[in-house]
């Protein structure tokens, strides 16, 4: 089991552009979520999704952000038009139905320049 | 919704001594409490976890207590090793599926 894959590891972008990270989860979890870790700071839930369906995006920023995981593929989270705040580090996590543990990915660290 | 505070924010010790971080919560409805270790530039890694229908977990040198009527949890790490300098994230959730909320980690130095 590969365990949760993100590409890439390091993206950077110029303010503007559009960021599109990806997430695959482990082999069956059929739970995503998406966190941010700020610099020396802890990590802040953004959205968590099942194949085809947000169910919580309590966490988003109400303008550019995104998240989908379809039905095949990867869940994706996009930001559109990146500003310098967006510089993080984004984790996606997977999880069974049913269980309450989380397994991180690696994580894609973006760099707004 | 619920807020986790995690404490010391930065923790020396010397190589063999103990650790103790320290975390509240205020929603009485969290019932999963899991720890995270992250080492630089890495992926934080799930170490220890409890349900609040238990006092007390232990694995190895790592332990969590739990205290629900005080909403406080606590890791414990005995005989520490250079190799557990890393930040530690505390966190609590309600439910499966539910989502975790994080303290802020704490900075772990295990001076050899």
């Amino acid at each position: 089991n590969a365990g949760v894959m993100q590409n890439p590891r390091h993206l950077v972008r110029r303010r503007g552009q559009e960021a599109r990270l990806r997430c695959s989860p482990m082999k069956g979890h059929s739970h995503v979520y998406w966190y941010r870790q700020l610099p020396e700071e802890g990590l802040k839930f953004m959205v968590y999704l099942q194949k085809e369906n947000i169910i919580d995006e309590s966490g988003m920023p109400k303008e550019r952000f995104s998240a989908e995981f379809p039905k095949e593929g990867p869940s994706i989270l996009r930001i559109q038009q990146v500003v310098r705040g967006d510089s993080a580090a984004y984790f996606c996590a997977s999880s069974q139905w049913g269980y309450y543990g989380y397994t991180f990915g690696s994580g894609t660290r973006l760099t707004v320049v | 919704g619920e807020n986790v505070e995690q404490h010391p924010s930065t923790l020396s010790v010397q190589e063999g001594d103990s650790a103790v971080i320290k975390c509240t919560y205020s929603d009485s409805a969290s019932n999963y409490f899991p720890w995270y270790k992250q080492e630089l530039g890495k992926r934080p890694q799930l170490i220890i976890d409890i349900r609040s229908n238990v006092g007390e977990k232990k694995d190895q040198r790592i332990a969590v207590t739990l205290n629900k009527t005080a909403k406080h949890f606590s890791l414990h790490i005995t005989e520490t090793q250079p190799e557990d300098s890393a930040v530690y994230f505390c966190a609590a959730s309600k439910d499966t599926g539910n989502q975790f909320y994080f303290g802020t980690g704490t900075s772990l130095t295990v001076i050899p």
